[in-house]
Parts: C-alpha cells; structure tokens; sequence
C-alpha cells in the first residue's frame, strides 16, 4: 500500500478554471503536509505547507487539510498556462518527507 | 548562489562503473536529504545525514549505495557497480535543522545514465 497517494491524472483544465489536486495518506501520525510544483526536468520547489485542519491560502493557492479523513488537497484559483507542471503532495511524520507520485497538471490557454 | 548546489548535473557511466554525486547545502543548513526519482515517478526517500551523521538511511538500498556529509565539504552519494536500474534523478535537499519540518530546498539534480 503506497503511503501517499494522488489522482493520477493528467489532469486538464482551461485557463482561468479551478484546478483541484487531491492526496490521501496513510501515516496517522503524519504532522505536516505539503504541496511541492516540479516543473519538467525541474527541481521540486515547495508551494504551501499545512498543519491544522481547515483552509490555508497563499495568493491563488488553497491548501485544504482533513486529518480524520486523512485527506489534503491544493486548489488553484484562476489557473494560468504558468501552472503547467507536476504537483507533489508530500507528508512529514518525521523531518524526511514522504512524496507521492505527482499530478500533473496542463493550464490550457 | 545561495542555494543548493549539486554536480554533476548529467553523469554517464557503463554497468559496473562507480558513480559519485555531490551535494552542497545551502548557507546555514545542516541537515541534507537524498531522495531517487525515477522517469514518471514520485521522490523516494534515499537517506538523510546531519554532519558526520546518518540520521535516517532507511530508504537507501543495502548493497552499492552509501552516502557521507563529512565535517568539510559537500555531502557524497555514491554508488557502486552502476546497474542500468539505477538511471535517475537524483536530489539533494537541505534544510537548517529548525524551523518547520519537512520544509526542504531541492537542487537541481544529478541525472545518471546508466549504459
């Protein structure tokens, strides 16, 4: 059983849409959640980061936390062709992260 | 640049070969993490080191890999007998040790080919 899991995608939407990314974990005792772009051929670079349960925005970004459910998810207000990318959904039980296997994500202009 | 430093950038070794990638953390941080990506797949957890210290080597393969950060200069991963299945990206991180867990700084990459 993988540890983190993501929607498989690729996941297509137009430009100005919402985009929802979603990720399930299986570590209860995973403290902190993250949401990592990778751009093709790209190093990973951290987007937001969420501890507590509910809502956390940044700018365009939501990131949503349901620790019962086990469940984050990253909304992407008024999606631009720039967010073309892979998304990574990370969790931290400890100071190593534990990634899941991306989304990828195509802004269609 | 402040950032994470990492070389080679492509590095193409034949089957038996040995391979060592290096990695420079950023400027104050302490604690270095490897992590493997191979093509259309997520980051896997190789192993995380303190200066002079494994911390964490639970996701490192037991036979070829090992890895160091020596009181001086960068952290090392190298790895022995290149098989083709070792073709990746590989990244380094690095955070400060404080501040938020898991909050880590990615390089660039290392690509090996394996031929």
């Amino acid at each position: 059983q993988k540890e983190v899991e993501q929607n498989s995608g690729p996941l297509s939407v137009p430009e100005g849409a919402i985009a929802s990314l979603n990720c399930t974990y299986s570590d209860r005792g995973s403290q902190s959640f993250f949401w990592y772009r990778q751009y093709s051929g790209k190093s990973p670079e951290l987007i937001m980061f969420i501890y507590s349960n509910g809502d956390k925005e940044d700018g365009r970004f939501t990131a949503q936390l349901n620790k019962a459910s086990q469940y984050v998810s990253l909304l992407i207000r008024d999606s631009q062709p720039s967010d073309s990318a892979t998304y990574l959904c990370a969790v931290s039980p400890a100071r190593q992260l534990t990634f899941g296997s991306g989304t990828q994500l195509t802004v269609l202009p | 640049n402040a950032g994470v430093m990492q070389n080679p950038r492509h590095l193409v070794r034949r089957r038996g070969q040995e391979a060592r990638l290096r990695c420079s953390p950023m400027k104050g941080h302490s604690h270095v993490y490897w992590y493997r990506q191979l093509p259309e797949e997520g980051l896997k957890f190789m192993v995380y080191l303190q200066k002079e210290n494994i911390i964490d080597e639970s996701g490192m393969p037991k036979e070829r890999f090992s890895a160091e950060f020596p009181k001086e200069g960068p952290s090392i991963l190298r790895i022995q007998q290149v098989v083709r299945g070792d073709s990746a990206a590989y990244f380094c991180a690095s955070s400060p040790g404080t501040g938020t867990p898991g909050e880590l700084f990615f390089g660039e990459g290392s690509r090996l080919t394996v031929l």
